[in-house]
């Protein structure tokens, strides 16, 4: 069964206006975390925001915002003010930590290709 | 922190050899992990270290890869008689746990092989 699932296989937005890109997941664990990252085209992962179970507010970072609902298991990733260089692939992923093993892997969306309009 | 540097970048190989890629995580980082890229998908786990000990391997690894942390350090990936469906984009990622789970995985740059 799939854990992460990103619906939007791709995403525009021009540029300096806010999106929202979309990621549900499916767990029993009641302790996990949740994190995005963005890889541009160059490869490489890059660590953008963390929202855990138990995290009474939504995550913040800079213009990266995460609308965390537990209930509904969705950890949708907000970019405001939207950058030409924001134009990447974006993941989400979850880190169980019991159905993990303990071992602190992440397991991955296949991720949603935003681009940015000038 | 110089971040987790991987070896090669790209590697081309012909079907049938044996290929082996590097990895140096952040040096205090007791966790390292090997992931398997496909293009247009996201990262799958392959394979996940606490220190020398291999802990854990997925079932996507056949009898063909091996992995490797020795003294808890580097790490090495060697892919036996590689078929085109090992081309892939293999990535290392590396954490410090000690402090929870909230710890994100810092990556490598990866390493593009591509079986001909």
């Amino acid at each position: 069964a799939q854990k992460i699932t990103q619906t939007q296989p791709g995403m525009f937005v021009q540029e300096k206006e806010a999106v929202t890109l979309d990621c549900t997941y499916d767990t029993s664990d009641q302790s996990y975390g949740l994190f995005w990252y963005k890889q541009p085209s160059s490869g490489e992962m890059i660590f953008l925001i963390y929202q855990g179970s138990y995290d009474e507010q939504n995550a913040t970072e800079g213009r990266y915002s995460l609308n965390f609902q537990k209930a509904r298991k969705s950890a949708n990733l907000v970019i405001s003010a939207s950058q030409l260089g924001d134009s990447a692939m974006y993941f989400c992923a979850m880190r169980e930590l019991y159905g993990s093993g303990n071992t602190g892997k992440l397991i991955f969306g296949q991720g949603t290709t935003l681009q940015v309009k000038p | 922190d110089t971040g987790v540097s991987q070896d090669p970048r790209h590697k081309i190989t012909k079907r049938g050899q044996n290929v082996t890629f590097r990895c140096d995580p952040i040096s205090e980082h007791n966790r390292l992990y090997w992931y398997r890229q496909t293009l247009g998908q996201g990262p799958e786990f392959l394979t996940y270290f606490q220190n020398e000990a291999q802990l854990e391997k997925s079932r996507l690894l056949s009898d063909r890869f091996s992995a490797e942390r020795p003294k808890g350090s580097f790490s090495t990936l060697e892919i036996q008689r590689t078929e085109q469906g090992d081309s892939a984009m293999y990535l290392c990622a590396s954490s410090l746990m000690d402090r929870g789970y909230n710890s994100p995985l810092h990556f490598g740059n990866g390493t593009r092989l591509t079986v001909t």
